[in-house]
């Protein structure tokens, strides 16, 4: 059965702190993780990542998947309050609904 | 506007009421899902639809049903609602990937409250 394990289920931080946030995950015929930001309805789109050791890179978030370990990270550096967030981590699914399988989330908080 | 639209976005109602949510999309996708969150326990997976009259079963799918008459519309129905259907539902879209490599797009989620 596909499992992806986020961590830490939630972190408090104060504006430009850095954080990692963690997904480790195991699925049979691995083929993408993908990271998702959800603020307040929505989950939006962020990162999909294929191949191990190559970091993907947008503004201050940063992520790299190591598929030896099962594990990604999602860096954001620099935080402001509007990094506050769920941060949601999947793969998909290996059942025939194509679909993508969600870990937890990891909820952050940027205080001022 | 939204790609993926879902109505209503909020939905009090009484136990044992019959209960519609709606979705329609503008981005041409075949694959259309219904999602179910609840705290702590991430995005758990409905019913989903490969095509118009396709319906598939999920992780979570007794109490619910679903219809797909066209293909930019994916409805969610609830027909006797009960309390620990209390949840935020949302329906995402995708194109067909090979390897199941691609994103889902999300509507905004509509929050149902069954009293």
């Amino acid at each position: 059965e596909d499992k992806v394990v986020q961590s830490p289920l939630s972190l408090v931080v104060h504006e430009g702190d850095t954080v990692t946030l963690n997904c480790s995950y195991e699925v049979t015929n691995f083929r993408s993780l993908l990271w998702y930001k959800q603020e307040k309805k929505a989950p939006t789109f962020l990162f999909m990542l294929t191949s191990s050791g190559i970091e993907k890179k947008s503004g201050r978030l940063s992520s790299i998947l190591d598929k030896k370990e099962l594990f990604s990270i999602l860096n954001i550096t620099a935080t402001q309050t509007g990094d506050s967030a769920v941060y949601l981590c999947a793969v998909p699914s290996q059942t025939g609904a194509n679909n993508l399988f969600f870990g937890t989330g990891t909820r952050l908080t940027v205080i001022p | 506007d939204a790609d993926v639209t879902q109505t209503p976005r909020n939905r009090i109602t009484k136990t044992g009421k019959r209960i519609m949510l709606e979705c329609s999309q503008t981005k041409g996708h075949d694959r259309m899902y219904w999602y179910r969150q609840d705290p702590g326990l991430g995005l758990q997976l409905i019913y989903y639809s490969f095509d118009v009259k396709d319906i598939n079963k999920g992780e979570i799918s007794d109490g619910y049903s679903v219809s797909r008459q066209a293909q930019a519309k994916f409805s969610l129905s609830l027909e006797s609602a009960i309390p620990n259907q209390t949840a935020l539902y949302f329906c995402a879209t995708r194109q067909p990937h090979r390897h199941n490599t691609g994103e889902l797009f999300f509507g905004e989620g509509s929050r149902l409250t069954v009293l």
